[in-house]
């Protein structure tokens, strides 16, 4: 089964600082990957997807991430991270198991923003 | 926009009670989920439906059932509410497709005591 390792529980940074959070999968074949960002007291946004091509992919907000499939990775970067980012951020990876398109989450990195 | 509704942000409960959680989304979209997100363990599935009256189990289905009598409404019911179900609940919905994102509503914090 898939599996998805977000191995920083929290992280803090400070305002204009870059921002690097770490995402690791387990899967055999090319795996469809996703972040998500969840404000305090909001349910989950997407920030951006990736399924082929490009291995650089941009989001919104101006969040980029990069697929390596030799490290199984997918790691979120922003190169300056405004007080708003402050957030809890998931990756999350397709199940193929069954019907529908299930993901599978991370446990979540919660960043801080110090000003 | 994509709309998905939760019946109500904040619910307290008492052990034994049944509780019945709803979700209504806009957008004709065929699977509709249910999860529930703990402090350090993330979002886990609960339940998820592909279509009207179907649904299959996710990692987390224990104490817990569903309804999809209409494409666009999927509820989740807690038949005797224990405390170990306070808890996010998170409702979210997609097109089919492997590829297609989730869109969540704002969620429901349930209180049981």
């Amino acid at each position: 089964a898939q599996s998805v390792t977000q191995p920083d529980i929290h992280i803090t940074v400070s305002e204009g600082a870059s921002l690097e959070l770490r995402c690791n999968y387990s899967y055999g074949a090319t795996p469809y990957l996703f972040w998500y960002v969840q404000s305090p007291g909001q349910g989950l946004q997407l920030l951006l997807k990736y399924f082929s091509g490009d291995t650089l992919v941009q989001g919104i907000k101006g969040f980029e991430a990069e697929f390596k499939r030799s490290q199984s990775s997918f790691n979120l970067r922003k190169p300056s991270v405004h007080w708003s980012d402050a957030a809890e951020y998931f990756c999350a990876v397709v199940d193929y198991t069954g019907g529908g398109n299930k993901l599978t989450f991370g446990t979540g990195t919660q960043l801080k923003v110090e000003l | 926009d994509v709309k998905v509704t939760q019946s109500s942000r904040y619910l307290v409960k008492r052990t034994g009670e049944k509780v019945f959680l709803e979700c209504v989304q806009d957008m004709d979209h065929e699977n509709m989920f249910w999860y529930r997100q703990d402090p350090g363990l993330g979002l886990r599935l609960i339940y998820f439906s592909y279509d009207v009256k179907m649904k299959e189990k996710g990692d987390i289905p224990e104490g817990y059932s569903v309804s999809r009598e209409k494409k666009e409404r999927f509820s989740l019911i807690l038949e005797s509410a224990s405390t170990n179900q306070t808890s996010m609940y998170l409702c979210a919905s997609s097109y089919g497709g492997y590829d297609n994102e989730q869109f969540f509503g704002p969620g429901t914090r349930l209180t049981v005591l």
